[in-house]
């Protein structure tokens, strides 16, 4: 059975860092690309990241371009996000989720049970 | 960046009940259109990849139809475990977007 574990959210002042991790299980890591999803209070969900299975392409959603970098160890299985510069609006139960081959005309399945994220002084 | 339009953004039935809720693309997504169904307090759920396949393991109450630009998501009859918020996603062209969700609520 394919299984995701997130870890690593927390508060975080404005401006500070974090890094979240996705641990994976039941299938090979290394033959999927993986994406990250965010859901605000409340709120909808907003795509974030993705990663393709050697890790060597990445793509961001314009909010978090330049600040967050995805990125992968096949080795130990485990999908991260490091977040810098956090803002208020960065606040928001952050998904990991596997994709195909691809995350490009595919879908997000299965998703982790997500890690929460807060920025606050 | 493609814009996913969800209607109703919430509705209220009755068990037993026909439901369909829509989403409609900016522009064409051509079949390249999702479903996800989210209970609170739970990640999302897929149910329906694209346009019309069934997830394994959903039930077959569940459906999918539409093409280009307006799809629709159809509960043929509402079970009590139904009650949730659905979401529709595109993944034809990046950033890949969902719609703002339907809350499916208990009459």
């Amino acid at each position: 059975e394919v299984h995701l574990l997130e870890s690593g959210g927390g508060l975080v002042e404005p401006g500070g860092s974090l890094r979240l991790s996705c641990a994976a299980s039941g299938f090979t890591f290394s033959s999927y690309a993986m994406t990250w999803v965010r859901q605000a209070p409340g709120k909808g969900l907003e795509w974030v990241s993705e990663i393709s299975g050697s890790g060597g392409a990445t793509s961001y959603a314009d909010s978090v371009k330049g600040r967050f970098t995805i990125s992968r160890d096949n080795s130990r299985n485990t999908l991260y996000l490091q977040m810098n510069s956090l803002r208020a609006e960065d606040a928001a139960l952050y998904y990991c989720a596997k994709c195909g081959v691809y995350c490009n005309r595919n879908w997000f399945d299965p998703w982790g049970q997500g890690t929460l994220v807060t920025v606050s002084s | 960046d493609i814009q996913m339009t969800q209607s109703p953004s919430s509705l209220s039935a009755s068990v037993e009940d026909r439901v369909s809720i829509t989403c409609r693309a900016s522009q064409s997504i051509s079949s390249y259109l999702n479903w996800y169904q989210q209970k609170p307090g739970k990640a999302p759920k897929l149910l329906i990849y694209g346009v019309s396949s069934l997830q394994s393991g959903v039930p077959s109450r569940f459906s999918g139809s539409g093409s280009g630009t307006d799809f629709t998501l159809t509960i043929s009859s509402l079970q009590p475990e139904d009650f949730a918020t659905y979401y529709c996603q595109q993944t034809y062209s990046a950033p890949w977007t969902f719609g703002q969700g339907t809350k499916v609520e208990i009459k």
